[in-house]
């Protein structure tokens, strides 16, 4: 069965620093999501996209977060300048045209230090 | 509450046991889905319920909508012990982005 892949599954950087987060949708899917968990809370809408732009981003979503479907296949979540606050965990979800199913990927554990 | 809030926050029973949970939510919907959690892992879906629709059984779950009161049920029949997880409502609104509850831990005694 097809499923949403993410990479990397955990990543430790420093505060400041540049992450970039990777996402492979299900292949015949056009909305890529991303959405964040911080521990023990719940989990938050960022963006979403589609015909390679965003669609709709939450108040989350501010200027250092950025994303990019570089290819046919690759959907990714790039954050400028890390913060401690973006200590979370990172899941990215897909959706088909005609379906609303929204289907997760197993998440990047991000800890910023 | 907030937009998908589920009852109770944890639930412990004996494998078995049914087990439900409550989701409430505040705006209208145009659906309402089910996810479940296993600690630190991803989102699985479970299930997904239509706005005009009021019940949908899929093998030993079952989920109610009633958009009068804005509320939504799960129910794991016949429970396992590797049911343990944590489950989540989320709503869809229209805007496709989907809203998520805080969530009810469930454990399953074995």
């Amino acid at each position: 069965e097809p499923e949403v892949t993410q990479t990397p599954s955990h990543q430790v950087t420093q505060m400041g620093q540049e992450v970039i987060l990777r996402c492979v949708p299900i292949s015949n899917h056009l909305y890529f999501y991303w959405y964040r968990q911080i521990l023990g809370q719940k989990v938050e809408f960022l963006v979403s996209f589609y015909n390679n732009e965003i669609s709709e981003k939450s108040e989350i979503f501010d200027d250092q977060f950025s994303v990019e479907r570089p290819d046919g296949s690759n959907f990714t979540l790039k954050i400028r300048s890390t913060k401690l606050e973006d200590s979370a965990m990172y899941f990215c979800a897909s959706r088909d045209p005609e379906g609303e199913t929204q289907y997760f990927g197993p998440g990047t554990r991000l800890l910023v230090l | 509450s907030q937009q998908g809030e589920e009852d109770p926050q944890a639930l412990s029973i004996q494998e078995g046991e049914n087990a439900t949970m409550n989701c409430s939510y505040k705006t209208s919907i145009n659906n309402l889905q089910w996810y479940r959690q296993n600690s630190g892992r991803g989102l699985v879906h479970l299930i997904l319920i239509r706005s005009n629709e009021r019940e949908k059984h899929s093998g030993r779950l079952r989920v109610t909508l009633d958009t009068s009161k804005k509320s939504s049920s799960l129910l794991i029949t016949a429970s396992r012990a590797a049911d343990t997880a944590s489950y989540f409502c989320a709503t869809d609104t229209g805007r496709r982005a989907l809203t998520f509850g805080s969530g009810t831990r469930l454990q399953v005694q074995p």
